[in-house]
């Protein structure tokens, strides 16, 4: 079954702080991306990659960076950490672009910025 | 731009009860839609998928969904509801050149 591991599970940060959530796939797939998840607003896009050395903004880029080093591995990068980035953070993975493609979820990494 | 709709944030039933989630999605050309689940302190889990063909699809543990293109609806049922059903299901769209897209999500709890 497909695997994909986060770290931390929980993190408290505080504002202005760097913060780095990492994310390891064994699946072997192509795609990996990073969503955020709040009350209201289900889950949303914030970056994404479709092969080591790739990243692309997803609909809600501004303050995070992104990094594909390997196929297996995707980070999610807060330069300055604020409050309102408080959220519980998803990594995926996938192996079609688009259309059919089917994520597989890791368990989330709960973020607070203090 | 497509876009995708749950109405209903929370949903109470008893256990052995039948159950439907609903999704409402607006696109012009063709998508994919997806329903996922989320147990609470997980990550989502797939459940099922429909693109074309028959238009009601089956999934895992006794869920299935069907697609209406006339309501613009991908709609989730399950006959009979079990305890462990509770969770957050969402639904998801997709097209051939956009990424997925979810639904804010739907709380389904279980009595017993």
């Amino acid at each position: 079954e497909a695997a994909v591991t986060q770290s931390p599970r929980n993190k408290v940060a505080v504002t202005g702080g760097k913060v780095t959530l990492s994310c390891n796939q064994t699946n072997n797939h192509n795609n990996m991306y990073w969503y955020r998840q709040d009350t209201g607003h289900g889950l949303r896009l914030i970056h994404y990659s479709y092969g080591a050395g790739s990243t692309e903004k997803g609909d809600i880029p501004d303050g995070y960076k992104a990094s594909r080093p390997s196929q297996e591995n995707f980070s999610l990068i807060l330069e300055l950490a604020t409050p309102s980035q408080t959220s519980v953070y998803f990594c995926a993975s996938g192996r079609d672009r688009g259309s059919a493609e089917t994520l597989y979820f890791g368990s989330g990494t709960r973020l607070t910025v203090l | 731009t497509q876009t995708v709709s749950q109405s209903d944030a929370h949903v109470t039933v008893f256990e052995g009860d039948s159950v439907e989630l609903r999704c409402n999605y607006s696109y012009g050309g063709s998508i994919y839609l997806s329903w996922y689940i989320q147990h609470h302190g997980h990550g989502l889990q797939f459940l099922l998928k429909y693109y074309s063909g028959n238009p009601v699809v089956q999934g895992v543990n006794g869920f299935e969904a069907e697609f209406s293109k006339s309501d613009s609806s991908f709609h989730l049922r399950k006959a009979s509801v079990h305890w462990s059903d509770s969770a957050v299901y969402f639904c998801a769209v997709s097209s051939n050149t956009n990424k997925v897209v979810f639904g804010t999500g739907t709380r389904l709890q279980v009595l017993p």
